[in-house]
């Protein structure tokens, strides 16, 4: 079936580290490719996405680039921060099945980022 | 704008007890959806709407009704909770049912059947 995987977590990083959140996925068609962010105490943003092959998202310092040939959209940054520190979610919508919007999420990522 | 709100953030059932998850938007958008977010399993869908007076099931609808008689508001009824329905629940909103459509969370409601 279409499934997301994601690095297990919890990441921890110092500040000014490289950051990378592996994402994997499996899926019939074509799909689109997203990147949400949860922090403390709230609900999920978009940070990025693709849609096609070979695409890079970009947003706030973070990448990630759509590579069909691996299925990946690994989630990087150069320098993170301490208010980097969140559950990333890696999700993908697919192009059939009626409402082509349904998101089918990973089981996220807990980066913390300490000083 | 205030987007997405959800209420009540917390709230704590017994088993077989009902109640109703609010959830409404203020940007007008047709596309109207329900999660749950588990430990070790990310958000899995239960129910959405394409607009009003249009619901369907999501990967999880089991126990859960919905109904969208405004655009603005879809509220997600647990008609006899049990302590499987444990879970933050999130809504979700955006202007189009598109592939690429960006969705809209509220803050979410965390409930605890006891």
């Amino acid at each position: 079936g279409n499934s997301v995987t994601q690095m297990e977590g919890p990441v921890t990083l110092s500040e000014e580290a490289f950051l990378t959140i592996n994402c994997t996925y499996t899926a019939t068609g074509y799909p689109s490719l997203f990147w949400y962010v949860q922090y403390p105490g709230e609900g999920l943003q978009l940070l990025l996405k693709a849609t096609k092959a070979d695409d890079k998202g970009s947003n706030k310092g973070f990448e990630a680039t759509y590579r069909k040939e691996t299925t990946s959209f690994h989630l990087e940054k150069g320098s993170v921060q301490v208010s980097d520190s969140a559950v990333y979610f890696c999700a993908l919508t697919l192009p059939y099945g009626g409402a082509t919007n349904k998101l089918i999420f990973g089981t996220g990522t807990l980066l913390a980022v300490q000083p | 704008n205030a987007g997405v709100t959800q209420t009540p953030k917390f709230q704590v059932l017994k088993t077989g007890q009902s109640m109703t998850l609010q959830c409404a938007q203020d940007m007008n958008h047709e596309y109207m959806s329900w999660y749950r977010q588990d430990p070790g399993m990310g958000l899995r869908l239960i129910h959405y709407s394409v607009g009003a007076g249009i619901t369907d099931q999501g990967e999880v609808p089991n126990g859960y009704n919905v109904s969208r008689s405004t655009t603005e508001d879809f509220p997600l009824r647990l008609l006899s909770a049990a302590p499987s329905q444990t879970s933050v629940y999130f809504c979700a909103s955006s202007y189009g049912a598109g592939l690429t459509d960006t969705q809209y969370f509220g803050p979410g409601t965390r409930l605890t059947v006891l």
